[in-house]
């Protein structure tokens, strides 16, 4: 069985300019998550999704952060402009609900802003 | 203010010991306690979950406990090997019905052969 896959795995831009990231989840997976890492910390959660539903994006900096799941399955984290404190890891994940024990993670992107 | 602490140093271990991995909390009161291994430039990947009426749950070379009381976890690896060298993160679900997990900031774990 594949695991969630993520792309780019890897992004160097300017700041200012937009990126946007993709990741599809495990077949069956209802349940997705964008997380974000710094370097030495654990993920934070950006946005969780139900299905299409974003049922929690208290996290996300909505003035330049958006995301989309439009049909379920895969989805998109876009961010509009990219800021030098944006570069981090961006980690999606899914499960098959959202009280399953265990969330799959893909390898992440890592963005540079320069 | 709500904090979740794990050793920020790394953790120095020979081979064959047993490595203990501590995760504190603070201001919390989780449903369910995960563990996750982490490897450098790698997503995390699950190892075990602990709910709040479990004392002690086992997979393997693995185990973790779970003191509501103390507020704090414990992750031990036996018999460690060299491919256990990894970051060890711990993660909460802050209440019963909530699916937020809140990572630790982890540990590094190298296990010296």
């Amino acid at each position: 069985e594949a695991g969630v896959v993520q792309s780019p795995r890897y992004k160097i831009i300017e700041k200012k300019q937009p990126v946007a990231f993709w990741c599809n989840p495990i077949s069956g997976h209802n349940t997705l998550y964008w997380y974000l890492q710094n370097l030495g910390q654990g993920p934070e959660l950006l946005i969780r999704y139900e299905n299409e539903e974003a049922v929690d994006d208290s996290q996300l900096p909505k003035d330049r952060f958006s995301a989309e799941r439009l049909k379920g399955v895969d989805s998109t984290l876009k961010i509009q402009p990219a800021e030098l404190g944006d570069s981090a890891v961006y980690l999606c994940a899914s499960s098959p609900s959202p009280a399953f024990d265990e969330q799959f993670f893909g390898p992440g992107t890592r963005l540079t802003v320069l | 203010s709500q904090k979740i602490e794990q050793n920020s140093e790394a953790l120095n271990i020979q081979e064959g010991k047993t490595a203990t991995l501590t995760c504190n909390y603070t201001n919390y009161s989780p449903a369910y306690l995960q563990w996750y291994r982490q490897d450098p430039g790698r997503g995390p990947v699950f190892l075990l979950l602990i709910r709040e009426n479990e004392k002690e749950k086992r997979k393997e070379r693995l185990k973790v406990t779970f003191d509501t009381t103390l507020k704090q976890s414990l992750f031990h690896i036996t018999a460690s090997q060299p491919a256990d060298s990894a970051t060890y993160l711990c993660a909460l679900a802050p209440t019963s019905g909530t699916y937020k997990y809140i990572f630790g900031t982890g540990t590094r774990l190298k296990v010296l052969a």
